[in-house]
């Protein structure tokens, strides 16, 4: 059974603090993907890796950085989080290719205080 | 750039079809798409649809596809209330990258 998970369900953070969200899948997937989403809004692309230490800006990077060391792994970075930061963030992976279905993890649901 | 459009809200009763809409821009999207969000988890696709094709069904879903005006409907037919949930419409962005451009999603209510 195909397996996107993500570290946290819900975190809460204070304002300034340096946040890590983990995102794991187990599927061997080139592309991995961050996305932020808030009523009304949908899913907003922050950002995406199609490659290991491969990273893209999406549509919404500011205050966020990404990591991917590992294939298997894609790390959300706030580096310094701040109220409107507070969402729900998803992971995504998928392999590559013409069909390009999107795996999701739960999403951490994120409070910055 | 491209653009997915959605109505926010849907209610229904349940027995009744319920059928979401989809406006998208990009008239090169080879795959549509559509997720499903049930509360408090991540997506999962529902279903697609291939660009050359016109409907798709699978069981209780029928997806329509009209390209010339790029609208794309979701029909879920029999609704029930396991089917109360966020429905997300998704199309393939054109630059690459395996991207999907998603809509801002229908939360579809069902009553008794």
């Amino acid at each position: 059974d195909v397996k996107v998970t993500q570290s946290s369900r819900y975190l809460v953070k204070r304002t300034g603090e340096k946040v890590f969200l983990e995102c794991v899948q187990d599927m061997d997937h080139e592309n991995m993907f961050w996305y932020r989403q808030d009523p009304g809004l949908g899913l907003r692309l922050i950002y995406f890796s199609y490659d290991v230490k491969m990273k893209e800006k999406g549509d919404i990077p500011e205050g966020y950085s990404v990591s991917r060391e590992k294939k298997e792994r894609f790390s959300l970075i706030l580096e310094s989080a701040s109220t409107n930061q507070t969402s729900m963030y998803l992971c995504a992976s998928s392999s590559g290719g013409a069909y390009n279905e999107q795996f999701f993890g739960p999403g951490t649901r994120l409070t910055v205080l | 750039g491209e653009d997915v459009e959605q109505s926010l809200f849907l209610s229904v009763r349940e027995g009744d079809s319920s059928v979401i809409n989809c406006t998208y821009t990009d008239s090169s999207s080879t795959y549509l798409y559509w997720y499903k969000q049930e509360p408090g988890a991540g997506l999962q696709l529902l279903t697609y649809i291939f660009s050359n094709m016109d409907m798709k069904q699978d069981q209780r879903l029928t997806v329509l596809l009209n390209k010339k005006d790029k609208h794309l409907s979701l029909r879920i037919a029999d609704t029930q209330t396991g089917d109360s949930a966020i429905y997300f419409c998704a199309e393939t962005f054109s630059g690459g990258y395996n991207k999907l451009i998603f809509g801002a999603g229908t939360r579809l209510a069902v009553h008794p």
